[in-house]
């Protein structure tokens, strides 16, 4: 079955970087596209950046541009989502989410405070 | 960008009771829509895709119909475990995908 596993999250201070990973099982990860979505505390879904199959074309929320980077490594069926210059309203539960955001992760918690 | 006006933002209903929720776009996206159940501390679920097609597993209670700009989320008859947030994701005009604000659907 499909697993999407997130992990790197933790408090960091504001200016501060991180690297989320996704581990992914259960279906041909090189052959699909995925995203990352947030979630603010008590607040509703934010997607925020898209990564093709192949890693040709990368696609960022106007929110995160310049600051994060997604990229992947195939041959370990790994998501990563490089979070540098990181602000207070970067705080959110980070998911993972395949191509057609039929599956999804548990999700990783990322907090930015001093 | 395509704007997703959800609407109610949250609502009060009983067990048994049918419930509709709407997601209006702001341009038409033909069917490109999802549906999706969160409950609390939980990744979502999709419940509906390309509108009105139901997701392996989800009970028939739960409905999606639409297309262009208007779609709706009914559930026939809410149950103890219907209780959480909806949201709706258009992936028709991308990048960004973009999700509705949600609907919470609480207990009356």
């Amino acid at each position: 079955q499909v697993q999407l596993v997130e992990s790197g999250g933790g408090v960091v201070q504001p200016g501060g970087s991180l690297r989320l990973s996704c581990a992914a099982s259960g279906f041909t990860f090189s052959s699909y596209g995925m995203h990352w979505v947030r979630q603010a505390p008590g607040k509703g879904l934010e997607w925020v950046a898209f990564i093709r199959y192949d890693g040709s074309n990368k696609y960022y929320a106007d929110s995160v541009k310049g600051r994060f980077t997604i990229s992947r490594d195939n041959s370990k069926n790994t998501l990563y989502l490089q979070m540098n210059s990181l602000r207070a309203e970067d705080t959110a539960v980070y998911y993972c989410a395949k191509e057609d955001f039929d599956y999804w992760g548990q999700g990783t918690l990322v907090t930015v405070s001093s | 960008d395509i704007q997703m006006t959800q609407s109610p933002s949250s609502l009060s209903a009983s067990v048994g009771d049918r419930v509709t929720i709407t997601c209006r776009a702001s341009q038409g996206i033909r069917n490109d829509l999802g549906w999706y159940q969160q409950k609390p501390g939980k990744a979502p679920k999709r419940l509906i895709y390309a509108a009105s097609s139901l997701q392996s597993g989800v009970p028939s209670r739960f409905s999606g119909s639409g297309s262009g700009t208007e779609f709706t989320l009914t559930i026939s008859s809410l149950q103890p475990e219907d209780f959480a947030t909806y949201y709706c994701l258009q992936h028709n005009s991308y990048p960004p995908w973009t999700f509705g604000q949600g609907t919470k659907v609480e207990i009356k």
